[in-house]
């Protein structure tokens, strides 16, 4: 069974500092990883995948993938206190049945 | 666009007893979801279903019913409700395999 681990639990930064988070996964032949924010009260928001080794940028989020080593991590640019909430690492399972395998998450807290 | 509402936003019941959740979507997607999300912890699958009518048990199915008699809505019963599930249950659909999952607000259980 597939395990997703995310560090660190919490994160205070003040605005505009670049925020970097992290996510082991146990499954080398794991579909797509995503990357999901969650308001309090809300449902959690898709914010970037990634399925390839390597890295993708979508505005300023940036998201790196290592298959060896079990590791990818979200990179926020110029962090905003809108961008306070927690952040959730998901891996879709092998198979075509787009299950999805969340990790614990990232609390993030941008002070103005 | 669309929107996945759920139904109702908070469920209180006593133990032992059966609590119905429903979920409706309007994007015409064909997969839905139930997970479970304890506080300070991730997402964990309860049930999902590739299309009307069909429906796949989850990690943590036990103690739980689904039925999908609509494509468009999917509920969730509690067959015994416990104090240790007391939870936000969050229901999502997506388009397809490997696709972008998009929740709804969930609904928060607490029992008495």
């Amino acid at each position: 069974q597939e395990k997703v681990q995310q560090s660190p639990e919490s994160l205070i930064v003040p605005e505009g500092a670049m925020v970097s988070l992290n996510c082991s996964f146990s499954d080398s032949a794991s579909q797509s990883i995503w990357w999901y924010q969650q308001h309090p009260g809300k449902g959690p928001k898709a914010l970037i995948s990634i399925f390839s080794n390597g890295n993708k940028k979508e505005g300023r989020l940036t998201v790196y993938l290592n298959r060896a080593s079990l590791h990818v991590s979200l990179h926020i640019k110029d962090s905003q206190p809108s961008d306070s909430a927690v952040y959730l690492c998901a891996v879709s399972s092998t198979g075509g049945n787009n299950k999805l395998t969340f990790g614990q998450g990232t609390v993030l807290s941008v002070i103005p | 666009g669309g929107i996945i509402t759920q139904t109702p936003k908070f469920l209180i019941g006593q133990e032992g007893q059966k609590l119905t959740l429903k979920c409706q979507q309007n994007f015409n997607h064909d997969t839905m979801y139930w997970y479970r999300q304890d506080s300070g912890k991730g997402l964990r699958l309860i049930y999902y279903s590739i299309t009307e009518n069909d429906l796949q048990k989850g990690d943590l199915s036990e103690g739980y019913d689904a039925s999908r008699e609509k494509k468009s809505s999917f509920s969730l019963t509690v067959t015994s409700a416990q104090k240790n599930e007391m939870a936000v249950f969050l229901c999502a659909s997506s388009r397809e395999n490997q696709d972008t999952q998009y929740f709804g607000p969930g609904t928060r259980l607490l029992v008495l």
